[in-house]
């Protein structure tokens, strides 16, 4: 069955270092990937997509990257602030290439960056 | 431009009641979303709806159901509730199918 794995449940990192944040996949063949952030509470905020012919996507600090061979995108945040604090979701449409079903969510990696 | 919203905020059960949560989704968006989200887990998918009609639910028990009106908003019953359906409850829309999703702010279900 098709499974979405986030690499840790929770990352601390250092003001100003680069967060790095894993999603791996199996059994998909995704026509897209993306990314939201969750605030305690709250629902998730879209922050980046990703399509399978794309190998990078840049938004102001963050930037994605999808590599279908290996079956991981990776989430960067560069001179992370103590306001990035906040959990991080990967998505991946249930359906694979034009056939999209729901998205299917990682359970989300907690990151914390001390001031 | 609205975002999506959802009403009641907070909404407390006991134990063999029911429950329905209500979701207003961004205008033009066509398609509904219900997640449950549980302390400390994921966002577990439960229904899908667009065009007013269920397009895919989620592994659980025919007692979640739910409806999409006309208007697009959409309503998520819960019969026969059980302590572990205290969660919270998130809609999201998007404008067709599973594209970029816009998640409401929840609401808290609590039984006790």
């Amino acid at each position: 069955s098709q499974k979405i794995e986030q690499n840790s449940e929770a990352l601390n990192i250092q003001e100003g270092k680069t967060a790095t944040l894993t999603c791996n996949y199996t059994n998909y063949s995704p026509a897209y990937l993306q990314w939201y952030r969750q605030d305690p509470g709250r629902g998730p905020v879209f922050l980046l997509l990703i399509r399978e012919n794309e190998k990078e996507k840049r938004k102001e600090r963050l930037k994605v990257t999808f590599d279908t061979t290996l079956k991981q995108s990776l989430f960067h945040i560069t001179a992370s602030q103590p306001a990035d604090s906040a959990t991080y979701l990967c998505a991946l449409p249930r359906g694979s290439g034009g056939s999209q079903g729901n998205l299917i969510f990682g359970k989300g990696t907690k990151l914390s960056v001390k001031p | 431009e609205a975002g999506v919203t959802q009403s009641p905020t907070h909404l407390i059960k006991t134990r063999g009641q029911q429950a329905t949560l209500r979701c207003s989704p961004i205008s033009g968006h066509t398609s509904v979303y219900w997640y449950q989200q549980a302390l400390g887990l994921g966002l577990q998918f439960l229904l899908w709806y667009d065009e007013g009609e269920e397009r895919n639910r989620g592994n659980f028990p025919p007692r979640f159901s739910g409806r999409q009106f006309p208007n697009y908003s959409s309503e998520l019953n819960v019969n026969a509730l059980e302590l572990e359906d205290s969660a919270l409850y998130l809609c999201a829309s998007s404008l067709a199918g599973p594209d970029t999703q816009y998640f409401g702010p929840g609401t808290r279900l609590t039984v006790l």
